[in-house]
């Protein structure tokens, strides 16, 4: 069955550390690759997209994610966290060969310590 | 300002109640959708609609009920077959089904007691 993993389900970090959470899908051929964040108290957002061209997708807020095609993955990155980045992120997916129907990942719940 | 509009925030139902959830879009978007996301599932789909009056189910559909009759709203009835009705419940909308990028309204909190 399709899917998506993510890795880690709670992270927690201090201020100015560096970020990387983990994605991994389980589809072949061609991909959309998403980002989403909620913070606290506020609906889904998108963070980032990849579509096609550059696999380094710069989004909001100093976040980035990079596509490796080989790996089936989609991590997403920061160097230097901070306590506004509380908030649980979601990695998602849609794939033509799944009608195109959005596919989340379980959700990777981000701590930040003052 | 445009967006999607989720009511009410919070609602608690008795075991065996139908409750309906409100789901209204400013966005002219075609396409909508009801996920459930619980803790560490992520969100999971339980129904959408690319076009009025035609949706179709998701992945969790079983319980659930919607229906499409304006572009701008797509009410989910959770019915009382659902044998596990507590959960946060998000609406969202794209321009196409499979355009990609979603936009969620704030969600529906349900409490079962």
């Amino acid at each position: 069955a399709q899917s998506v993993s993510q890795h880690n389900h709670h992270v927690i970090l201090s201020e100015a550390a560096s970020l990387e959470l983990g994605c991994n899908y389980s589809y072949g051929g061609t991909v959309n690759l998403f980002w989403y964040v909620q913070y606290p108290g506020q609906h889904l957002q998108l963070l980032l997209k990849y579509f096609s061209g550059d696999p380094l997708v710069k989004g909001i807020k100093g976040f980035e994610a990079e596509f490796i095609k080989s790996k089936f993955s989609f991590n997403l990155r920061k160097p230097s966290v901070q306590w506004s980045d509380t908030a649980e992120y979601f990695c998602a997916v849609n794939a033509n060969n799944a009608g195109n129907m959005l596919t989340f990942g379980g959700g990777t719940r981000l701590m930040v310590k003052p | 300002d445009g967006g999607i509009t989720q009511s009410p925030k919070y609602l608690f139902r008795k075991e065996g109640q139908n409750v309906t959830l409100s789901c209204e879009q400013n966005l002219n978007h075609d396409a909508m959708y009801w996920y459930r996301q619980d803790p560490g599932q992520g969100l999971r789909l339980i129904y959408y609609s690319q076009i009025v009056n035609d949706f179709q189910k998701g992945d969790i559909a079983e319980g659930y009920s919607v229906s499409r009759e304006k572009k701008e709203s797509f009410p989910l009835t959770v019915t009382s077959a659902q044998k596990n009705p507590t959960a946060f419940y998000l609406c969202a909308s794209s321009i196409q089904q499979g355009a990609g990028e979603l936009f969620f309204g704030e969600g529906s909190r349900l409490t079962v007691l």
